[in-house]
């Protein structure tokens, strides 16, 4: 199973929002509401941002915010802090024998 | 709270088998509540999910590795583990294990299958 598709970059001015697209098929994010977003620094542990295409772990920010629509999953970052700046990935639950496939990822530039 | 830490050699040799450890601390392998998982990173590469295992020793596996990827849980040291046979250059990454939460009903266990704690990571480099 392919990879989930995200845009390599993306770029912001601090306050603005972006949105991060993650497109994948009918038989991963179509099927599944099992879609997540991490938050990765170079060199860190990846950081869990949405599960469950909209959920917010207790502690993330709500200016992160997850959706889904067909195929296509996406992260929204509204109010863009310079400390957002960082590659981002989706996931998605792609049914008994694939499981768990990630996206190529994204690089969030806070310009 | 739950804190996860690998641990392995660093540097592995090509056709031989890589592996490492997790040890969690601030929470049991028994529980029902997690799975178990492993995920990497090759150097400039995107995230790649590896498999998990619940404390039973039900285990998925990617697909793409199934043939040479082994799991096992070790409840007397709480620790849990991953052996990757017959590696080349393409297995370099930055291995990290995680864990994903489940839920059990009366007769079935469920796997949400997203990574809520991760391990800082250890980067495994195959080079003879």
């Amino acid at each position: 199973q392919s990879a989930l598709t995200q845009p390599a970059s993306v770029s912001g001015s601090p306050g603005q929002s972006i949105t991060i697209s993650c497109t994948g098929t009918s038989s991963d994010i179509g099927s599944y509401n099992q879609v997540s977003w991490y938050q990765h620094y170079p060199g860190k542990a990846p950081k869990l941002m949405i599960y469950e295409v909209t959920q917010r772990p207790s502690g993330v920010s709500n200016r992160f915010s997850g959706s889904k629509s067909g195929n296509t999953a996406s992260l929204t970052i509204s109010g863009l802090q310079a400390e957002d700046e960082a590659d981002y990935y989706c996931c998605s639950y792609a049914g008994y024998n694939t499981f768990v496939i990630f996206g190529g990822g994204t690089r969030l530039t806070v310009l | 709270q739950l804190q996860l830490q690998e641990s392995g050699p660093g540097l592995v040799k090509p056709s031989d088998t890589l592996s490492l450890s997790c040890t969690v601390s601030g929470g049991s392998l028994n529980s029902t509540s997690y799975y178990w998982g492993w995920i990497r990173q090759p150097p400039g590469k995107g995230l790649e999910w590896i498999g998990n295992i619940f404390y039973t020793g039900r285990t998925d596996y990617n697909p793409s590795l199934k043939s040479r990827v082994t799991m096992f849980v070790d409840t007397s040291k709480n620790l849990f583990s991953l052996r990757l046979s017959s590696v080349t250059a393409g297995d370099t990454a930055v291995y990290y294990c995680a864990t994903s939460p489940g839920y059990c009903s009366r007769t079935t266990c469920y796997n949400l299958y997203y990574m809520d704690v991760w391990g800082k990571g250890t980067t495994v480099t195959v080079s003879s």
